[in-house]
């Protein structure tokens, strides 16, 4: 089954608003990463979160990470028309390598300008 | 000086016909995927190679045969395609070990009529 499912499916918010969107998974994880997919594109990667941390930063970018609840949320801060994408969280297994990631079903956004 | 290229972006092709979509990294990654993304944007790993050695097949059809010559390159070949073989198949890469995120093809979109 799957293991990580986005929340909400979509989100439209106005420029220069900050976009929070969240991610829940089924099993232990060694890491968890943000992903973001323009229309017609490959997968860009954002932002990787150990599981022994809780909060990270990259630019406009803010992820967090609670394991007891098996939850993690991106917030991206004054959005620009260019977010707009569908972003994707994506877990890998403990006690494993990189050797498979497993998605979430996305969050499409859209940035009114 | 494209990381993950591969080819072709597009392909339309007849049910029943064989066909196979080239990928390959310039990062000196060791291990390369093959990811399957269907119509609702759901995203499933289906190969997993690391220095040209399959350590993942998802329960993949046998039509699918993934070949890698060299770590740099995964190519996919399809036989006997059919009208659920339609989606767009993505090629990324890693290191297998540490924590990293993966680099991205931009995708070949695969047409069966």
């Amino acid at each position: 089954s799957q293991q990580g499912e986005e929340d909400p499916q979509a989100l439209s918010i106005q420029e220069g608003e900050n976009a929070t969107m969240n991610c829940s998974y089924k099993t232990s994880i060694n890491n968890l990463q943000w992903y973001r997919q323009n229309s017609g594109r490959g997968l860009v990667h954002l932002i990787l979160i150990r599981s022994n941390e809780r909060e990270k930063h990259s630019g406009r970018l803010r992820v967090t990470l609670d394991t007891s609840k098996k939850s993690s949320s991106l917030l991206i801060t004054a959005s620009r028309a260019a977010d707009t994408a569908s972003y994707f969280c994506a877990t890998g297994r403990p006690g494993f390598g990189n050797e498979k990631l497993t998605f979430g079903t996305g969050t499409r956004l859209t940035i009114i300008p | 000086d494209t990381a993950v290229s591969q080819t072709p972006k597009y392909l339309v092709t007849q049910m029943g016909n064989d066909k196979s979509i080239k990928c390959e990294q310039n990062l000196g990654h060791d291990t390369m995927y093959w990811y399957k993304q269907d119509s609702k944007k759901f995203l499933k790993i289906m190969f997993s190679y690391n220095n040209k050695e399959l350590i993942i097949n998802e329960t993949v059809p046998n039509r699918f045969s993934p070949k890698s010559p060299d770590k740099a390159h995964l190519n996919l070949h399809i036989n006997s395609l059919e009208l659920g073989d339609s989606a767009v198949y993505f090629c990324a890469s890693s290191h297998l070990t540490g924590n990293y995120g993966y680099t991205f093809g931009s995708g070949t979109r695969l047409t069966v009529v």
